[in-house]
């Protein structure tokens, strides 16, 4: 069985192009997660999103950042107009399912995206 | 303050020896706790996730103090393999979906 796949793992980008992430989800998976781990840092929640729908996107910064998980094909995360700031990791997680009842769902991580911005 | 605070370490210790990391955490709320392990530049991977009364997975014994809001993690006989970063993880399930973890404990374990 395949894990979670991202690509590409490595990604540099000049300061004002767009950086586009992409995430395939273990299969049968229908629940997505975007994380950033800045140098130095612990991961933070960006994005959950279900096929078709953005559930919560209270960590994604309100400017340049968007996300997807179109009904066929990769969740992409993009980032229009990358600044040095947005260099880190970006890490794609995937659930089968969120229980409401005791939350005791995992989540997959992919190998992440490593994003330089010169 | 934080919401998930970890010593960062570095902790070096022998093979062969016990070492223990501690995690506390601010929402009382908080519902799921899992320890995470990630090595150098790679994806975080579960480890184990930790019950209330506490759990043991071979060398790896977890620990949960709701009280205290408090988790530990206990790694018997360490061998070289278990360097690594060790992330505590916690989960507030009014809130459902997104894992808060902390900057993590770096272990090195030596010959």
């Amino acid at each position: 069985n395949a894990g979670v796949m991202q690509n590409p793992r490595h990604l540099v980008r000049r300061r004002g192009q767009e950086a586009r992430l992409r995430c395939s989800p273990v299969k049968g998976h229908s629940h997505v997660y975007w994380y950033r781990q800045l140098p130095e840092e612990g991961l933070k929640f960006m994005v959950y999103l279900q096929k078709e729908n953005i559930i919560d996107e209270s960590g994604m910064p309100k400017e340049r950042f968007s996300a997807e998980f179109p009904k066929e094909g990769p969740s992409i995360l993009r980032i229009q107009q990358v600044v040095r700031g947005d260099s880190a990791a970006y890490f794609c997680a995937s659930s089968p399912i969120v229980s409401w009842v005791d939350a005791t769902d995992t989540q997959y991580f992919g190998p992440g995206t490593r994003l330089t911005v010169l | 303050r934080k919401e998930v605070e970890q010593d960062p370490g570095p902790f070096n210790v022998p093979e062969g020896a016990t070492v223990a990391f501690n995690c506390t955490y601010s929402n009382s709320a908080s519902q799921s706790f899992f320890w995470y392990r990630q090595d150098c530049r790679k994806e975080p991977k579960l480890l184990m996730s930790v019950y209330s009364s506490g759990n043991e997975d071979g060398r790896f014994t977890a620990q949960l103090n709701r009280a205290s809001q408090y988790i530990s993690l206990l790694i018997r006989d360490s061998k070289l393999s278990d360097s690594a970063t060790y992330l505590c993880v916690v989960k507030v399930s009014n809130s459902g979906y997104a894992l808060n973890f902390g900057k993590g404990t770096s272990l090195l374990v030596t010959p």
